[in-house]
């Protein structure tokens, strides 16, 4: 079946430091999407990509779809404390989003 | 703003009882989901319905039933609740024809069976 795979699973970065976290398909997607769940909260939408190869920027996150639609990544420069949860990618099946496995990043003060 | 309510938002409860999880929205969105995730891992889908009267199981085995009476609401029940039903429920609604469209999430039921 369909699956989306994320790594790495657990991240822990000092603050200030980079960090990205990758989202790999068995399929091609049509699109992808990204969320961020923060501890004890519930997954929040961030960005769609649609085409291939796109790249979009979200202040200091930077989204990128691969070419050939089966890669992701989410890339995050100068990591800040409020950064802190899980990134989940997600695409689409049949009847609903497909989730990714998730990495938790964690950011030392 | 989407507006999405989970009640209870907690419940510690003995196995064997049968609880209702609910799930309402205001924004008029026919398709619902219901989502388990333990702490920090994976969300898994199991039920989802696009409109009213439409129910489906989703990818996980579960023991749950919904229904899908009125736009608004789509409860998730379990007959006889048990230690492995232990988890947070997360309820999602999309707007539009697609199910690719951004997913908005509620804030969660965390349920504790002893």
């Amino acid at each position: 079946g369909q699956q989306v795979m994320q790594i790495p699973q657990y991240q822990h970065v000092q603050e200030g430091e980079d960090f990205t976290t990758y989202c790999n398909s068995s399929t091609t997607l049509s699109n992808i999407q990204w969320y961020k769940q923060r501890p004890g909260g519930h997954p929040v939408f961030l960005i769609q990509l649609v085409k291939s190869g796109e790249v979009k920027k979200q202040k200091r996150l930077t989204f990128q779809f691969g070419e050939a639609k089966k890669n992701s990544s989410l890339h995050i420069t100068a990591t800040q404390t409020t950064d802190v949860g899980t990134y989940f990618c997600a695409g689409p099946g049949a009847n609903n989003l497909f989730f990714g496995t998730g990495t938790r990043l964690t950011v030392i003060p | 703003e989407a507006d999405i309510y989970q009640t209870p938002r907690y419940l510690v409860i003995g196995t064997g009882k049968k609880i209702t999880l609910e799930c309402s929205q205001t924004m008029g969105h026919d398709k619902m989901y219901w989502y388990q995730q333990d702490p920090g891992m994976e969300l898994h889908l199991i039920h989802y319905s696009y409109g009213v009267n439409s129910t489906e199981k989703g990818d996980l085995s579960s023991e749950s039933t919904v229904s899908r009476i009125r736009t608004e609401h789509f409860p998730l029940t379990l007959e006889s609740a048990r230690p492995s039903h232990t988890s947070q429920y997360l309820c999602a609604t999309v707007p539009g024809l697609g199910h690719n469209n951004e997913q908005f999430f509620g804030p969660g039921t965390r349920l504790t069976v002893l």
